[in-house]
Parts: C-alpha cells; sequence; structure tokens
C-alpha cells in the first residue's frame, strides 16, 4: 500500500499562474485534509472532505479551490498564485477520527 | 488564534537524556490528544495519543502525561537518541477540525 501519495513534489510559479497539487489515498478512508505549513505556525487547514461529495473550509482557505473527485481523490487548486502562497502542502486522511491522520509526503511549492 | 499552545519553541537534548514538550489549550470539548512526529523532507506521522479519561500513557520510550483539571499535556522522550531529532506536534481533537500546536524542534547531540 503507498498510503497517501501527493503530486508534484516540488512546483514554482510565478504569481498570477494557476496550479492543482493532487493527492490520493489507497487506504479506503473517508475524511481527506488539505493543509499548509509555515514556519514556526504549525499545520493550519486549509479545506476538508469528511466523506466524498462533501467538501468545507479550514483555518485559511481563501485563494484556494477543492474537488473531492472521489473517495480516493482530493485535490487543491490555486487560481492565481501569490508569494504568500509559498508553503509546503500536506494531504492527509483518516477514517476512525481527525486525531488519527495518515499525512502524504508533501509539495514545496514556491511562488516568485 | 492559536487553540493549542506548545513550548518550547526548540530544545537540544544530549544522548541518553530527557527530552520534554508541553502543550495547553482552552477548549474543553477536545477529547483527543495524539502527537505527530515529523522528520524533515517527510510528512507528519502519528506517534502517540490519549484520551483524557487517563493520565498517562506510555509506548516504548514515549510518554504522554495528561492533567484535565490543568488542561495541559505533555511528551516525554526518555532515553533520547540522534534518530529522535525531528520536529514534534501536539494536537487536540473533538471529532472535529483537528487543531495542531506550533511545534517542537528536538535536536539530540550525540
Amino acid at each position: 500500500n503507498a498510503g497517501v501519495t501527493q503530486t508534484p513534489k516540488f512546483q514554482v510559479l510565478k504569481t498570477g499562474q494557476s496550479m492543482t497539487l493532487q493527492c490520493a489515498q489507497d487506504m479506503n478512508h473517508n475524511s481527506m485534509y488539505w493543509y499548509r505549513q509555515d514556519p514556526g505556525m504549525g499545520l493550519r487547514l486549509i479545506y476538508y472532505s469528511a466523506s466524498e461529495g462533501t467538501t468545507d473550509k479550514g483555518e485559511v482557505p481563501n485563494g484556494y479551490n477543492v474537488s473531492r473527485l472521489n473517495k480516493r481523490e482530493f485535490s487543491l487548486r490555486l487560481e492565481s498564485a501569490a508569494p504568500s502562497q509559498t508553503s509546503v502542502y500536506f494531504c492527509a486522511s483518516s477514517e476512525a477520527r481527525p486525531g488519527e491522520q495518515y499525512f502524504g509526503p508533501g509539495t514545496r511549492l514556491t511562488v516568485t | 488564534q492559536q487553540q493549542v499552545k506548545q513550548s518550547p519553541q526548540s530544545l537540544i537534548v544530549q544522548k541518553g537524556g530527557i527530552s520534554i514538550i508541553n502543550c495547553a489549550y482552552e477548549n474543553t470539548a477536545f477529547d483527543y490528544f495524539p502527537w505527530y512526529q515529523q522528520f524533515p523532507g517527510k510528512g507528519p506521522a502519528l506517534l502517540i495519543a490519549i484520551r483524557p479519561d487517563v493520565s498517562e500513557k506510555k509506548e516504548g520510550r514515549f510518554t504522554i502525561s495528561f492533567n484535565k483539571s490543568a488542561k495541559q499535556f505533555s511528551l516525554h522522550i526518555m532515553d533520547s537518541q540522534p534518530g529522535d531529532s525531528a520536529t514534534y506536534f501536539c494536537a487536540a481533537d473533538s471529532w472535529g477540525k483537528l487543531q495542531f500546536g506550533a511545534g517542537t524542534q528536538v535536536v539530540v547531540t550525540p
């Protein structure tokens, strides 16, 4: 089992460009999450999906959109990238409760 | 505002020593308190977790102490090893969104 996979691993964008971060899990989990990690700020929730077909905003949703394509896949889209979105992005999934999450390896995004 | 406050921001401990990381929370609805370990360039991984009906949980060299009345919990790493060098995050869950602390970078020197 691969667990949670994310693509790409690294990305450099220019201000105003758009891109989609992909996430997939093979653990048959219902819930999936997108976080961003910035130095000294821990992990901040961007969006989450409690089940297929539902999505909800987290702590820092502005500038992002998400799609829960099916039970396995949850994508994060930046429509018009800004330097403030330079960060490391993590996708995670959980089955039983939010406290028991499995994280992907992350995508390091730089916006110039 | 950060719902889970974590300290210290970083700590250096000698091999064989004890690492102690502290966390505090305000929301009494939290009922599950996990700790995550993150190595450089990797995603966080669940290390150990505790529910508020117990005061201590031990798994190998890692122990969580929980003080419900003070709304505080801590992670103790006994006999710290260089392989324990990582960033540790405390978190709190109320069957809603998981709230993370800001993280503690632990460096274990040989």
